[in-house]
């Protein structure tokens, strides 16, 4: 069955810490991923987006994420968080049936 | 200009009342999308109409209903609100490709008491 799995439930890094966050995926076929963020009470807001080229994809406030075919992975880093980086984070696929499906998400709490 | 936008942004009912969330976009895209996302943050797919077409119907209670007046509405009735149905709403839609990715609303957040 197709899925998305994020492995980490819930994160806790100082600020000045890296991050990496892991995302797989079960899709045969080509596929889309993304890497959403939703601040506490916000709404879904897109970091970053790959669909094909440069498997290391950057994104807005300094993320980045890189896409490994052969690992059916797509993990969302960042060299240095900051505590306003704390949030849910969310990896996501779009496989052949144009629907996108999402990872159960992970909390990342960056103390100050 | 809000490309997706949804109403109300909070709404708390009691149960066994029904209700809609309304959901507008203005992108011209062909495709939109309800989403539950749960108390644990978990995002389902509940439903998506392409050019006033239904064409997933996810394992969701029949209480649910899209309803598509036009390309750019897909409202969300839900009847006999039930306390299990409290979460956050997301509407959002998808251009032609596919590969544009979706664009969200704000969310709903909808309380049963």
């Amino acid at each position: 069955a197709q899925s998305v799995s994020q492995h980490n439930h819930h994160v806790i890094l100082s600020e000045a810490a890296s991050l990496e966050l892991g995302c797989n995926y079960s899709y045969g076929g080509t596929v889309n991923l993304f890497w959403y963020v939703q601040y506490p009470g916000q709404h879904l807001q897109l970091l970053l987006k790959y669909f094909s080229g440069d498997p290391l994809v950057k994104g807005i406030k300094g993320f980045e994420a890189e896409f490994i075919k052969s690992k059916f992975s797509f993990n969302l880093r960042k060299p240095s968080v900051q505590w306003s980086d704390t949030a849910e984070y969310f990896c996501a696929v779009i496989g052949n049936n144009n629907d996108m499906r999402f990872g159960a998400g992970t909390r990342l709490t960056v103390k100050p | 200009d809000t490309a997706v936008s949804q109403t109300p942004k909070y709404l708390v009912t009691q149960m066994g009342n029904d209700k809609s969330i309304k959901c507008e976009q203005n992108l011209g895209h062909d495709t939109m999308y309800w989403y539950k996302q749960d108390s644990k943050k978990f995002l389902k797919i509940m439903f998506s109409y392409n050019n006033k077409e239904l064409i997933i119907n996810e394992t969701v209670p029949n209480r649910f209903s899209p309803k598509s007046p036009d390309k750019a509405h897909l409202n969300l009735h839900i009847n006999s609100l039930e306390l299990g149905d409290s979460a956050v709403y997301f509407c959002a839609s998808r251009g032609t490709g596919g590969t544009g990715g979706y664009t969200f609303g704000s969310g709903t957040r909808l309380t049963v008491v």
